[in-house]
């Protein structure tokens, strides 16, 4: 059964201080790895696709990285508008070609 | 236009009231999903569809029935809900396979 877990459940950072959210998974066979920023009350908003291990994406402050074991969201200097909840989700070879298993979230808070 | 459209974005019904949620999507997309976001838990599948088929139902209770008419539009069916089927529920569409799936803004339900 695939699984993913995130951490911290919870980030509280000052503007412009950078750090880091980490995805841990397990499949049995990565079909895609994904990164949603989800803001409350809404849908979860499209960030990244990794595929293989050692790829990187950027998006503004944004840089998501990938191993065989997890996944790290970077995110660099950030500002308070980047405050949401940000979700991981794996969709595996091995079960349905469509499905997402998603992560609990982690919720980060950027104070001014 | 946005790419998936929900509604209506906030339902409070009854336990004996019936009532239909509807998604439809503009990014030719061929799979359409249902997922339940509760508090505090991960975001849950309940179908799959691809080209109109269901290809997963994820022991969803019959009191949930969904509908695909045509690969652009998604219907749930609700009837003799319970308050604990009270959540966001959310639609999302993707190209079949590996790509990654986009979600509408969700519907907001309370089951009194």
């Amino acid at each position: 059964e695939d699984q993913v877990t995130q951490s911290p459940e919870a980030l509280r950072l000052q503007e412009g201080e950078s750090s880091s959210l980490n995805c841990s998974y397990t499949v049995s066979g990565l079909r895609g790895l994904f990164w949603y920023r989800q803001d409350p009350g809404k849908g979860p908003e499209f960030l990244f696709t990794l595929y293989s291990a050692g790829e990187e994406k950027e998006k503004e402050r944004l840089k998501a990285t990938l191993t065989k074991k997890e996944s790290f969201l970077h995110i660099t200097a950030p500002k308070p508008e980047d405050s949401a909840t940000y979700l991981c989700a794996v969709r595996s070879l091995e079960t349905s070609g469509s499905r997402l298993t998603f992560g609990e979230g982690t919720q980060l808070t950027v104070n001014p | 236009e946005t790419g998936v459209t929900q509604t209506p974005r906030h339902l409070v019904m009854g336990m004996t009231n019936k009532k239909s949620l509807k998604c439809e999507q503009h990014l030719g997309h061929n799979a359409m999903y249902w997922y339940k976001q509760s508090a505090k838990k991960p975001l849950e599948l309940m179908f799959v569809y691809n080209f109109k088929e269901q290809t997963e139902n994820n022991s969803v209770p019959s009191r949930f029935s969904p509908e695909c008419p045509n690969s652009s539009h998604l219907f749930l069916h609700l009837h003799t809900l319970q308050p604990e089927d009270s959540a966001l529920y959310l639609c999302a569409s993707s190209h079949r396979g590996n790509t990654e799936a986009f979600f509408g803004q969700g519907t907001r339900l309370t089951v009194v």
